[in-house]
């Protein structure tokens, strides 16, 4: 079974803060992905990887940052935590042979509050 | 940019009725289209997906979709509910193979006994 994990389950932070949400997938996959979601927005994709040392913009990356310097791990990166930051996110990885279009394998999801 | 509307977000239906979550996405020559569930407090979990074929598709739990490319549509239907099936539902979709999925805003199914 792919298994995505994520850090935290739960996590609370304050305002100016530099938070880390971290995601490790066991699968090999080359693409990750982290998403926010909210009450009404669905998810929403804030930036996602190909692969090692790459990075892309997703529809939200203001106030955003993500590090991937390990094939398996995709960091996100709050550089200074503002409420409305305060939101699940859920990382997903996926596998990028070529084929068809490959699922997306999702973590558990952090709620973090920022106070 | 491809784009997804759920016209439901919310859904309640007594156990054992059928139950249709309905789904469009914006136009495109090919599409790749998914069904993802998310129970209380936990990730999301893939019900279905179309990539292609029969325009049928049938998932886990009983789940079933239809591809109807005139319409633009990927309605997910389920015959029978049950109280488990309480969750939200997430419809997805691409239109090429190595980008990130769109998701809609999502259907909260409650299944009411």
């Amino acid at each position: 079974d792919v298994k995505v994990t994520q850090s935290s389950r739960y996590l609370v932070k304050r305002t100016g803060e530099k938070v880390f949400l971290e995601c490790v997938q066991d699968m090999d996959h080359e693409n990750m992905f982290w998403y926010r979601q909210d009450p009404g927005l669905g998810l929403r994709l804030i930036y996602f990887s190909y692969d090692v040392k790459m990075k892309e913009k997703g529809d939200i990356p203001e106030g955003y940052s993500v590090s991937r310097e390990k094939k398996e791990r995709f960091s996100l990166i709050l550089e200074s935590a503002s409420t409305n930051q305060t939101s699940m996110y859920l990382c997903a990885s996926r596998t990028g042979t070529s084929g068809n279009y490959n699922e997306q394998f999702f973590g558990p999801g952090t709620r973090l509050t920022v106070l | 940019a491809q784009s997804v509307t759920q016209l439901d977000s919310q859904v309640p239906v007594f156990e054992e009725a059928p139950v249709e979550l309905r789904c469009n996405y914006s136009s495109s020559v090919s599409v790749y289209l998914f069904w993802y569930v998310q129970y209380p407090n936990q990730g999301l979990q893939l019900l279905l997906k179309y990539l292609s074929g029969s325009t049928l598709v049938k998932g886990i739990n009983g789940f079933e979709a239809e591809f109807n490319k005139s319409q633009t549509s990927f309605h997910l239907r389920k015959p029978s509910v049950h109280i488990s099936d309480t969750a939200e539902y997430f419809c997805a979709v691409s239109d090429r193979r190595n980008t990130p999925l769109v998701f809609g805003k999502g259907t909260r199914l409650s299944v009411i006994a």
